[in-house]
């Protein structure tokens, strides 16, 4: 059961414009959601993260918004750039409580290219 | 510069042979997760520890895989026997859990890319 799905699993953009991931997740009780990027070769790393108490988190050139509502957050990549083409990978989890719960449970990834 | 390192880097190994991967966690944190990503089915959990002990390994295959945390500083995972469709890049990450919450960040070795041929 895939409790978090990402789109699209592909993007191109040209260096300069921006990058929109989404992500749409189905369990209620997640309460952190984190954003993961990931170069070939390399273990994932958190780029920026959010909680579900704010609309939108920025940072730098990255920017997480997010609709409780909908269920959906969606990472913006401003002035993307050639060193940013990597694999995004968005994820959710419970903190609240160390259960099995808890754990992050990853969307499917994107595969960034920017074109320089 | 902590981070999580993980060996072997590479490792091919024929059907039926076992496999031991290690990782040695961020020294300090609390928390050990194995993943296991392929094109397929992305980035999977395996097991995850919590100040050594087992919290959750429901994401493992029981008959052939084992995860262990023998110290502080090591974490283990093997499958024995190794089948051709084990081979994945297997990732060790660590965190560091506080008053019964799982980390806010985990840290991702360099993983361990498996071919059972």
């Amino acid at each position: 059961q895939q409790q978090v799905k990402q789109s699209p699993q592909s993007l191109i953009v040209q260096k300069g414009g921006i990058s929109i991931i989404n992500c749409a997740y189905e369990n209620t009780a997640f309460d952190y959601f984190p954003w993961y990027q990931q170069f070939p070769g390399k273990g994932p790393a958190l780029l920026i993260a959010i909680r579900p108490d704010v609309s939108e988190k920025k940072e730098g050139r990255f920017t997480i918004s997010f609709n409780k509502s909908a269920k959906q957050f969606s990472l913006h990549i401003m002035d993307s750039q050639p060193g940013d083409s990597a694999t995004y990978f968005c994820a959710a989890s419970r903190r609240g409580q160390e259960t099995s719960g808890s754990r992050l449970t990853f969307g499917e990834g994107t595969q960034l290219t920017v074109n320089p | 510069d902590a981070r999580v390192t993980q060996t072997p880097r590479h490792k091919v190994t024929e059907m039926g042979q076992e496999v031991t991967m290690r990782c040695q966690p961020i020294l300090g944190h609390n928390t050990v997760f194995w993943y296991r990503q392929t094109m397929m089915q992305g980035l999977e959990l395996l097991a995850y520890f919590r100040n050594r002990a087992p919290l959750d390994d429901s994401g493992m295959p029981k008959d052939r895989f084992s995860a262990e945390m023998p110290d502080a500083t090591l974490a283990t995972l093997k499958i024995q026997p190794s089948e051709p469709r084990d081979s994945a890049v297997y990732f060790c990450a660590s965190g560091l859990g506080t008053s019964g919450r799982s980390p806010k960040t985990q840290y991702f070795g360099p993983g361990t890319r498996l071919l059972v041929l």
